[in-house]
Parts: structure tokens; C-alpha cells; sequence
């Protein structure tokens, strides 16, 4: 079975500073994805940014970016420039060919003014 | 463009009581279609997910149960609820299995 490890229940940052949120897992299929959510207050689920398992190269949504290392089986999120408004908690997820879905038990991310 | 509906937002019901929750899918057709259950400060687990009607996977052992009586629709029932059944629940769809699910508003399930 896979599992999602996020070692970091909360992390801060400075609003316009750069922050990175951990994500590891643990699988044994060649082809996955990975997402990155992003749970705001209000609870809706929100898509941050995708990657396939079978690029090497790294997925970036403007400020977004991940660190993508899949022999290390490790998915990063970088969050550039923070806003105010990325307060949030951030799950990774990963997802196999057959659609089974494991989510990370999520990081609280806090952004100071 | 596609959209999701689940409802209600909030439920109390007491212990031994049913359950029926509804999901919708506007916009497209034959979605992936999942649910989960969120406890308080956790990641999301798995509950059912439905590639087709009638087609239903269940990823937990559980006193929940699932239908997709249409293609756009999912519904989570139980027929007695317990109080370990309280949570959040969210319902999902995806177009392919390997694409990002979109996420309906969630309905905080408390059982008294």
C-alpha cells in the first residue's frame, strides 16, 4: 500500500519570502502522480499543482514550484514570494494508474506580515 | 464548465439514525467519482471511488456505503450511523484517473 509522509505539521513564513513544504512517499509502481492541495479556512479543496511521475522535469504554476525526486521518492513544494492570501494547510497526494488516492496528513502553513 | 454540488453543508444525526449524502457532477460525463472523509487536523482518506455507474471500489472497511445510481451522481448512505461516522466528508470527481480531482464544499457530518 502507499503512504504519504509530510513531516511538517506547521511551518511559517514571511509574507514575500520563500518557503518549502516536504512531502515523501512510499511505493512500489513506476508511474504514479503526485499533486500538491491547498485547504484554505473555508475547507474547499484546492489544486495547486500536478506532476507525472514519468517527467523528469520539474511542474511549476507561477509562484509554485515542486522538487520533484523520484528515485528518492521525495515531492517538494516551493512557495516563492509568499502571499498572505497562501495561508493555508497543504496536502500532497499521491494517486495511482487505477485512481487510488492517498493523501498526506497535510502541513499548516502561516504567513507573517 | 463543469461543476460540483454536495449537499447539505452541515448535518447533526443521532447515533443509529441513516445517512444520505449527494454529489453531482454538472458539465461532463462519465467521471471518476470519489469520496473521502477528512477528521479534524488530518489528511483525507479514501472512502469510494466509482469509474462507471454501478461500478463502485471501496478502500475501507466501514459502516458507510456507497452508490452511483447515474452517471453524475454519488451517494454515501449508512443505515445506522455510529458516532465515530462524525467528520468531514468531501466529494471529488476527476476526468481520468491520472488528472487533479476537483473538490465539492465538504458536509461537517456530526453524529450525537
Amino acid at each position: 500500500a502507499q503512504t504519504v509522509t509530510q513531516s511538517q505539521p506547521e511551518m511559517s513564513v514571511q509574507e514575500a519570502e520563500t518557503v518549502t513544504l516536504s512531502c515523501t512517499y512510499d511505493t512500489s509502481e513506476s508511474d504514479y502522480y503526485l499533486f500538491w492541495y491547498k485547504q484554505p479556512p473555508s475547507r474547499q479543496m484546492i489544486l495547486v499543482i500536478r506532476q507525472e511521475a514519468y517527467k523528469q522535469q520539474n511542474a511549476t504554476e507561477n509562484r509554485f514550484s515542486v522538487n520533484f525526486q523520484k528515485a528518492a521518492k521525495s515531492f517538494s513544494l516551493k512557495i516563492s514570494d509568499s502571499q498572505l492570501g497562501d495561508a493555508a494547510m497543504y496536502f500532497c497526494a499521491y494517486r495511482s494508474l487505477a485512481g487510488k488516492s492517498t493523501f498526506g496528513d497535510g502541513t499548516t502553513l502561516t504567513v507573517k506580515p | 464548465s463543469q461543476t460540483i454540488h454536495q449537499w447539505p453543508a452541515t448535518l447533526v444525526q443521532p447515533v443509529g439514525s441513516p445517512l444520505s449524502l449527494e454529489c453531482t457532477v454538472e458539465g461532463t460525463s462519465n467521471p471518476n467519482l470519489y469520496w473521502y472523509r477528512q477528521a479534524a487536523g488530518r489528511g483525507l482518506q479514501l472512502l469510494f471511488y466509482s469509474v462507471g455507474i454501478g461500478q463502485i471500489s471501496s478502500e475501507v472497511p466501514q459502516n458507510l456505503s456507497a452508490s452511483r445510481p447515474q452517471d453524475r451522481q454519488f451517494i454515501l448512505s449508512s443505515k445506522k450511523l455510529l458516532l465515530s461516522d462524525s467528520g468531514f466528508y468531501l466529494c471529488a470527481w476527476s476526468l481520468k484517473l491520472n488528472t487533479e480531482a476537483f473538490f465539492g464544499q465538504g458536509t461537517r457530518l456530526t453524529v450525537v
